[in-house]
């Protein structure tokens, strides 16, 4: 059985730039999760959406904005790009049994660099 | 504000030497306490759920015990390919929000 996939795994952009990533979750799984990763730092919780709703959106700008079709695959959006943008974007799903509580299943992640 | 805490932040081991990793918690009424394992540059990896006090569970090396406030992951004899960083994640009592992370703890082991 495929596992969250994400795509693409390496971005090279500048400030300024906008840029879509995007994750398909674990077949049967409604819930897309997004988190950021920067160097060193923790998990940082960006967007949770179940069954094409926004559930939850983490304490970040409204540049990060994503959304998520009908098929349960889901995309991030970063516009106005900013040197501290650049982290691993991390993209995870779930069923949606316990709210909030289900177990999370991570893809391998996109990186993205600002220059 | 829901807090997890893990501890040490680092920590080297020679393989075999046995240790556990600390992750502490405050949410009131746990749904649920989660241990991923990451390797550098990938997402993390699902290895457990424990859900009530006194609950452990095992794999391989490691087995993931729970109290009332902490829950430890010890590592039996680890072996070089355990080196990675260890993740604890709580869920919120109730609502519409995900997992809090703690910032994780680096584990080495030295052959």
């Amino acid at each position: 059985e495929a596992g969250v996939t994400q795509s693409p795994t390496h971005l090279i952009k500048t400030r300024g730039q906008q840029v879509t990533l995007r994750c398909s979750p674990i077949s049967g799984h409604t819930s897309v999760y997004w988190y950021q990763q920067a160097l060193g730092l923790g998990l940082q919780f960006l967007l949770w959406y179940d069954e094409g709703e926004e559930r939850n959106r983490g304490n970040f700008p409204p540049r990060f904005s994503g959304r998520q079709f009908p098929n349960y695959s889901s995309e991030l959006n970063v516009n106005a790009l900013e040197l501290e943008d650049s982290a691993l974007y991390l993209c995870a799903s779930s069923l949606t049994v316990r709210q909030g509580a289900d177990i999370q299943y991570f893809g391998a992640g996109t990186r993205l660099s600002v220059l | 504000e829901d807090q997890v805490t893990q501890s040490p932040e680092a920590l080297r081991l020679q393989e075999g030497e046995s240790s556990s990793l600390n992750c502490s918690y405050t949410v009131s009424g746990l749904r649920g306490l989660f241990w991923y394992r990451q390797d550098p540059g990938k997402g993390p990896e699902f290895l457990f759920t424990l859900y009530s006090a006194g609950e452990e569970k095992e794999k391989e090396r490691l087995k993931a015990t729970l109290t009332k406030k902490e829950s430890f992951l010890h590592i039996t004899a680890p072996k070089p390919e355990d080196s990675a960083t260890y993740l604890c994640a709580v869920p919120p009592n109730s609502g519409y929000s995900t997992l809090t992370f703690g910032k994780g703890t680096m584990l080495l082991v030295s052959p």
